[in-house]
C-alpha cells in the first residue's frame, strides 16, 4: 500500500457523460500527478499540481480539467466522454515534486465508457 | 519534446537467466533516470534510479547501467524469477524538472 488512496476504483459510463475522479496523496507529500494509462499502453503524463498550484502539463485534452483543493485532495474531470477515454487512470504524489522525488502511485481508477 | 524509447517491447526468459531492458532518450538535459515496474493489475513502483554523475548502481538482483554519451540507460536482472514478470518503464528526466516523461515499456515474463 502506498498510500495514496484513489476513488472509485471503477466506473463504467456512457459516451458524452462527466465523471469525476478523486486522488488522496501520502500524508505529508504536497505534489499530485494524474496520468492515463490505455490497454497495452504506456503512462501518458497528463497533469501536476503542487500546493493547490498546476505545475506542470503534458498530454491533457480540453475535455479534462483537473485542480487541488486546500486540503491535498485532488480531482479529475473528464467531460464530453468518447469511447477512446476509457483507460485506467492513476494519481502518484510525492513530497516536492520534482523529478528527484519518487511519486506513489495510487490503485488507479478504471474508466470505462460504453 | 523528449522521445523516450525501450527495447526490446517484449522479453521472455527462463527462470534463473538475466534479462537487459533499454533505453533511449532524447533530451540531452536528462540527468535522472528511473526505473518503474508495474506487476499486471497493479500500480508502478520505483525499483532502482541512478543520477548522471554515476555510471552503475547495482541492487541485489538488478543493477542500472547509464551511457549518458550515447543517450540510453539500461536495467539489468540476474538470476531472473517468476515474480520479476512484469512491465517495465524508464523515465529518464532533467533533475528538478516537474514531470516525468515514460518509456514505452517493456512486458517481462520469466518462464519457470
Amino acid at each position: 500500500d502506498s498510500g495514496v488512496t484513489q476513488t472509485p476504483k471503477h466506473l463504467i459510463t456512457a459516451t458524452g457523460q462527466r465523471v469525476t475522479l478523486r486522488c488522496s496523496p501520502r500524508s505529508g507529500d504536497l505534489s499530485v500527478y494524474w496520468y492515463q494509462q490505455s490497454l497495452d499502453q504506456g503512462l501518458q503524463f497528463l497533469i501536476q499540481y503542487y500546493n493547490g498550484e498546476e505545475r506542470a502539463k503534458g498530454n491533457i485534452l480540453e475535455r479534462f480539467s483537473a485542480q487541488q483543493f486546500p486540503d491535498l485532495h485532488s480531482e479529475l474531470n473528464l467531460s464530453s466522454l468518447e469511447l477512446g477515454d476509457s483507460a485506467l487512470y492513476f494519481c502518484a504524489s510525492s513530497v516536492e515534486g520534482t523529478s528527484r522525488d519518487e511519486q506513489f502511485f495510487g490503485p488507479g481508477t478504471r474508466l470505462t465508457v460504453l | 519534446g523528449e522521445n523516450v524509447e525501450q527495447h526490446p517491447s517484449t522479453l521472455s526468459v527462463q527462470e534463473g537467466d538475466s534479462a537487459v531492458i533499454k533505453c533511449t532518450y532524447s533530451d540531452s538535459a536528462s540527468n535522472y533516470f528511473p526505473w518503474y515496474k508495474q506487476e499486471l493489475g497493479k500500480r508502478p513502483q520505483l525499483i532502482i534510479d541512478i543520477r548522471s554523475n554515476v555510471g552503475e548502481k547495482k541492487d541485489q538482483r538488478i543493477a542500472v547501467t547509464l551511457n549518458k554519451t550515447a543517450k540510453h540507460f539500461s536495467l539489468h536482472i540476474t538470476e531472473t524469477q517468476p515474480e520479476d514478470s512484469a512491465v517495465y518503464f524508464c523515465a529518464p528526466s532533467p533533475y528538478n524538472t516537474d514531470k516525468l516523461i515514460f518509456g514505452t515499456g517493456t512486458r517481462l515474463q520469466v518462464f519457470p
